[in-house]
């Protein structure tokens, strides 16, 4: 079964905007990483946030992780049509990677 | 350095046949982790390897099965295909467990059982 659970299932926005996707888990866990996936090719790691971190950046990417909520959410600032892509989060904790069915971000130039 | 590349990209098979799929990891890592994506069940863990040992194993039946080689090289091999099994497998490779190291991810096979 799935761990993670984005929300919203599909985004469209214009170029310029800022993206955000949410996860939600079940468990507690070592670990919440994002990745994207262009297309049905292979996924790309974006970024891992620890459970005892609470927000990281990286570019134009910033998460925030609320261990209490067991939710996590991804920002993608000043979005461009190369952001195009499905956004998935997954967990890390006493079992291997769990991923969500994935935000499918939309963006429209 | 080079990223995880998979073997080979595409594949049709038939019902009943059986199909091997390699991983050669990033140089250096010793973690392989399989995955199947399908538009239904999304991404669901198979099996990870780790320095040639089954460390876990997700809820998949016994026709999927998997070895690593002492190179870190992984292989799946999935036997009488059903359909269902028509999916985008994808391979990962972390230096350490998964359960502490970030997994890079291959571009994947896509597998397809007419």
């Amino acid at each position: 079964s799935q761990q993670g659970e984005e929300d919203p299932q599909a985004l469209s926005i214009q170029e310029g905007e800022n993206a955000t996707m949410n996860c939600s888990y079940k468990t507690s866990i070592n670990n919440l990483q994002w990745y994207r996936q262009n297309s049905g090719r292979g996924l790309v790691h974006l970024i891992l946030i620890r459970s005892n971190e609470r927000e990281k950046h990286s570019g134009r990417l910033r998460v925030t992780l609320d261990t209490s909520k067991k939710s996590s959410s991804l920002l993608i600032t000043a979005s461009r049509a190369a952001d195009t892509a499905s956004y998935f989060c997954a967990t890390l904790g006493n079992t291997p990677l769990v991923f969500g069915k994935g935000t499918r971000l939309s963006v429209i130039a | 350095k080079a990223g995880v590349t998979q073997t080979p990209r595409y594949l049709i098979k038939t019902r009943g046949q059986q199909v091997t799929l390699s991983c050669s990891p990033i140089s250096g890592h010793r973690s392989v982790s399989w995955y199947q994506q399908t538009p239904g069940q999304g991404l669901q863990f198979l099996f990870e390897y780790f320095s040639e040992t089954q460390r876990n194993k997700g809820n998949f039946p016994g026709r999927f099965s998997g070895r690593q080689f002492s190179n870190s090289r992984s292989e799946m091999n999935v036997s009488t295909l059903e359909l269902g099994d028509s999916a985008l497998y994808l391979c990962a490779s972390s230096f350490r467990t998964t359960g502490t190291d970030t997994q890079y991810f291959g571009p994947g096979t896509r597998l397809t059982v007419l």
